[in-house]
């Protein structure tokens, strides 16, 4: 079966230094989303892309967070500075696209455990 | 706003005990309504869903039914196994949206 591929799996890293997140939807998924889980809490969307294009990016702190999909398959998502409070597991799904694309389920990866020290 | 709303956990039980875990929601029109399980050191997975009231969606003994007038999607299973042990999370996708929101998720141990 298909799978989202995420990488890191884990990433430590110190305030204020750069990180980054890849990720790799399932082939032929046109809606790719980027959660935040912190521990002890279900997953909070940061930005969602349909395509190459954001359709929603209200939750991410645009000041330090970015994300880009450019040809409209893989994804990157980057935080810099990270800060303390960054810390979380950074989770990417996919979903497919149809004509009720709202019934279609979320394909989650592995995610990248995310430690700021 | 939409929002997904379930039983604080954790849950323990015994085996072949039954399982209801409540899951209530707050949208607007008919929103698709989802359970996720997340097994230890496992990323989500589907468990079940339901896309309109009246709705049971099943999977692996687990049934959850869509109710409209309740608002509600609870999930249940009549004879819980210790495989069973995971974190379970309610989520909705509103009517004509993409954005999926997450209950804060349920914590279930079952004992030998």
């Amino acid at each position: 079966e298909a799978e989202v591929a995420q990488s890191p799996r884990y990433k430590i890293t110190e305030k204020s230094q750069a990180v980054a997140f890849w990720c790799d939807p399932i082939s032929g998924h046109a809606t790719l989303y980027w959660y935040r889980q912190i521990l002890g809490q279900g997953p909070e969307l940061l930005v969602q892309f349909q395509d190459e294009s954001v359709v929603d990016d209200s939750q991410l702190p645009k000041d330090r967070f970015s994300a880009e999909r450019l040809k409209g398959v893989d994804s990157t998502l980057k935080i810099q500075p990270a800060e303390l409070g960054d810390s979380a597991m950074y989770l990417c799904a996919s979903s497919a696209q149809g004509e009720s694309s709202y019934n279609s389920p979320l394909h989650f990866g592995n995610g990248t455990r995310l430690t700021v020290t | 706003g939409d929002s997904v709303t379930q039983m604080e956990g954790p849950v323990t039980l015994s085996e072949e005990a039954f399982l209801t875990i409540n899951c209530t929601y707050t949208a607007t029109g008919y929103p698709s309504l989802f359970w996720y399980v997340q097994y230890p050191g496992e990323s989500l997975q589907l468990l079940l869903k339901a896309t309109k009231a009246d709705d049971k969606g099943s999977n692996k003994g687990f049934e959850a039914t869509y109710r409209k007038e309740t608002t509600s999607f609870h999930l249940e299973k009549g004879s819980v196994q210790v495989s069973d042990s995971a974190v379970y999370f309610c989520a909705l996708t509103p009517t004509g949206g993409f954005k999926t929101i997450f209950g804060a998720g349920t914590r279930l141990f079952v004992k030998a």
